[in-house]
């Protein structure tokens, strides 16, 4: 049974680069898409974006300037880059799944990580 | 951007009733809408997606109808696990893929 695991820093200074890792087991990260979304308790449920192992990525417009996210098959692993943080940007950050299946499918998230809290504080 | 706005916020009901919980999409989005539950510190969980199908392990008693603008939920008989949040998603027009504000199911 695949499980992710989000990792990274708890606290992140404004204007400066959130960086979060989500390592994969149990299953290769090869034949999914996998987004990172992100919840806050002023914005609910936030889908940020979504990447194959290719390379290929799909960004949520609002946060496409800032957002980098990347694929490494030989870690088995994701991550995500969020830079010019704000105190907006505090929030549980999940990886999760696509359910796969299809194209059409890989936007239903089927396996999520347990979530990291990012909080932005000088 | 898609709106999804669910209604009603909180649901308060006792374990064995019956709950119905609403999905409304501010534009068509066909029958691609996904269902989740999100129990207190846990991520969410996929229950149903393609408006009608549910994903493996959900038990029967999670049902789910609807097309176009108008999606339902409806929980046969809850059990004590079933008192969580529950969130819909679209994925028809993307992106961004968006989420509804949730419906919280309370005991009663």
């Amino acid at each position: 049974q695949v499980q992710l695991q989000e990792s990274g820093p708890g606290l992140v200074k404004p204007s400066e680069t959130l960086s979060l890792s989500c390592s994969v087991s149990g299953g290769s990260i090869i034949a999914h898409c996998w987004s990172w979304i992100r919840q806050s308790a002023g914005k609910g449920l936030e889908w940020i974006g979504r990447v194959y192992a290719s390379g290929k990525t799909d960004y949520n417009p609002s946060l496409k300037s800032r957002v980098t996210m990347s694929a490494d098959t030989s870690k088995n692993q994701l991550s995500l880059k969020l830079n010019s943080v704000t105190a907006a940007d505090t929030a549980m950050y999940y990886c999760a799944r696509g359910l796969g299946g299809g194209a059409d499918l890989e936007n239903w998230f089927d396996t999520w990580g347990q979530g990291t809290l990012v909080t932005v504080s000088s | 951007e898609v709106v999804l706005t669910q209604s009603p916020a909180t649901l308060s009901l006792s374990p064995g009733d019956r709950a119905t919980l609403f999905c409304r999409a501010s534009q068509d989005i066909s029958r691609y809408l996904a269902w989740y539950q999100q129990r207190p510190g846990q991520a969410p969980r996929l229950l149903i997606y393609d408006a009608s199908n549910r994903a493996t392990d959900i038990p029967a008693r999670f049902s789910a109808s609807g097309s176009g603008t108008d999606f339902t939920l409806t929980i046969s008989s809850l059990e004590p696990e079933d008192f969580a949040v529950y969130y819909c998603q679209q994925r028809y027009r993307w992106p961004p893929l968006t989420f509804g504000g949730g419906t919280k199911v309370e005991i009663k």
